[in-house]
């Protein structure tokens, strides 16, 4: 099975400076991965998707986050963090195939907090 | 929240009564989906459904049912609820063919078994 983790349970930084949340993946074959943000007492949202192509991918509020085969990451980062961007994200990889696979695995979550 | 409303959005209920959740989508997405959300453990899938009738289980299935009768719900009903089960769910939806497995996600329902 298709697997993303998330060492951080929480990152900490001061508005104005870059932000990275981290995901790596293990997976057979290769990875269609996602960023979902989750704002209190809201679903989650999608931010961005690698399926192909660029390894720098743009998505949503000026996210983007850059897929590293070497490394087998895909790090979400934001180059100047918004006391707004305070939530919990999530990785998640496509974990299965075929017209009944259609899924998604997710990682543990990390949340950011952006302090003043 | 993309066409998708859930109801319940909240309840409380005892241990051994039986719960159904609905989730409704206006989308018409072919796949929709039931996580559960609890501290420590992100989100985990229950069942899902690639079609009208066609249904799976996911990776916390022991204890939930669903039933997809239309399109547009999906229905996840706990047999006989016991405290374990108290989480909040989330219903998602996707279409492979125009937002290639993206998922959306509906506000949630925060379960209570007491």
């Amino acid at each position: 099975a298709q697997s993303v983790a998330q060492p951080e349970d929480q990152v900490n930084v001061a508005e104005g400076n870059p932000l990275t949340v981290k995901c790596t993946y293990s997976v057979s074959g290769n990875p269609y991965l996602f960023w979902y943000v989750q704002y209190p007492n809201r679903g989650l949202q999608f931010l961005l998707k690698y399926i192909t192509g660029d390894n720098l991918v743009k998505g949503s509020y000026g996210f983007e986050a850059e897929f590293n085969k070497s490394q087998t990451s895909f790090h979400l980062k934001k180059p100047s963090a918004l006391v707004s961007d305070s939530a919990l994200y999530f990785c998640a990889v496509r974990d299965g195939w075929g017209a009944a696979g259609n899924k998604l695995t997710f990682g543990g979550g990390t949340r950011v907090l952006v302090k003043p | 929240d993309a066409g998708i409303t859930q109801s319940p959005r909240h309840k409380v209920t005892e241990t051994g009564t039986p719960v159904t959740l609905r989730c409704h989508q206006t989308e018409n997405h072919r796949y929709m989906y039931w996580y559960r959300q609890d501290p420590g453990h992100g989100l985990r899938l229950i069942h899902y459904s690639y079609g009208v009738k066609d249904t799976d289980k996911g990776e916390v299935s022991d204890g939930y049912s669903v039933s997809r009768s239309k399109t547009e719900d999906f229905l996840l009903t706990l047999e006989s609820a016991t405290s374990s089960q108290t989480s909040v769910y989330f219903c998602a939806i996707s279409e492979t063919a125009a937002r290639l497995f993206e998922q959306y996600f509906g506000p949630g329902t925060r379960l209570t078994v007491t």
